[in-house]
C-alpha cells in the first residue's frame, strides 16, 4: 500500500475553511484514499474517501490531484468540534474482505476561536 | 442501530490476570477488527477477522487472543496481563468485500498495575 505523509498539527480559526493536506505520491492506480478523524478519546470517524474524482458529503470535501500524488481534505466552515487527528489512508478497493486500515499518525488540527 | 459497542469501557488488572474485552456489531459486517492506541501514538492492530470462524494477526498479536464464532462478536483475551498492555483498545467493523468504511466502537481503557 502506498505511504502517506501529512503535517503533524495545523491551525485554523473557527468558521474558516480548514484544508488538510496529504501527499500520497507512490499511489497505485487502483488505491483508493480514504480519511477518518479521531476526537480526543473516541473511536476513530471514517469522513470521506475518493479514487480520482473530487467527492462531497455532508462532512468534508475531498479534493486529489489530477496525477493523484496528493489530497486536501476540506472542512468547509470548522467549528470547535472539528478539532481532532485526521487521519489520510490509502487503500486498495477491490482485495477481497481481507485487507486492514493501517493508522499513521495523521495530522492534529486545532480550531482556535 | 446500536452500532459497535464495547465492553467494559474501563478496567483495571493486576499483572497476571486474565480477561476478555468484549466487542459486538449490529450491522451484519463481516470484518472486524481489534487495534490498540498507546499515548500519542496512533492505532496499531492487534488481530482480525473476515468472518466467523477466521481470524489472522495484526502487527502486534502477542500476548492476545481472538475468535469469532459468530458475525456479531469478536471479544479480545489478554492471556496473562502485563504493564505494557496498559492502552486504550478499539474495536472496529466494516462490511468487507474492499468497503474500508469502517465504524469504531468507543473504546476500554486497560490499565495493568
Amino acid at each position: 500500500d502506498a505511504k502517506t505523509t501529512q503535517p503533524p498539527s495545523m491551525d485554523c480559526a473557527e468558521g474558516r475553511a480548514a484544508n488538510l493536506p496529504c501527499n500520497h505520491s507512490t499511489i497505485s492506480g487502483n488505491e483508493y484514499v480514504y480519511w477518518y478523524r479521531q476526537i480526543h478519546s473516541q473511536g476513530p470517524q471514517y469522513i470521506i474517501h475518493g479514487l480520482k474524482n473530487n467527492e462531497t458529503n455532508e462532512m468534508a470535501s475531498l479534493i486529489i490531484t489530477e496525477d493523484r500524488k496528493s489530497s486536501t481534505l476540506i472542512l468547509p466552515h470548522a467549528t470547535l468540534r472539528d478539532t481532532a487527528v485526521y487521519y489520510c489512508i490509502v487503500r486498495v478497493a477491490h482485495g477481497g474482505s481481507q485487507g486492514n486500515l493501517i493508522f499513521g499518525k495523521g495530522t492534529k488540527l486545532s480550531v482556535k476561536p | 442501530n446500536a452500532g459497535v459497542t464495547q465492553t467494559p469501557k474501563f478496567q483495571v488488572l493486576k499483572t497476571g490476570q486474565s480477561m476478555t474485552l468484549q466487542c459486538a456489531q449490529d450491522m451484519n459486517h463481516e470484518y472486524m477488527s481489534w487495534y490498540r492506541q498507546d499515548p500519542g501514538m496512533g492505532l496499531r492492530l492487534i488481530h482480525y477477522s473476515v468472518g466467523a470462524g477466521i481470524t489472522d494477526q495484526g502487527e502486534v498479536p502477542n500476548g492476545y487472543n481472538v475468535s469469532r464464532s459468530t458475525t456479531e462478536d469478536f471479544p479480545l483475551r489478554l492471556l496473562s496481563a502485563a504493564p505494557s498492555q496498559t492502552s486504550v483498545y478499539f474495536c472496529a467493523s466494516r462490511p468487507g468485500t474492499g468497503n474500508y468504511e469502517q465504524y469504531f466502537g468507543p473504546g476500554t481503557r486497560l490499565t495493568v498495575t
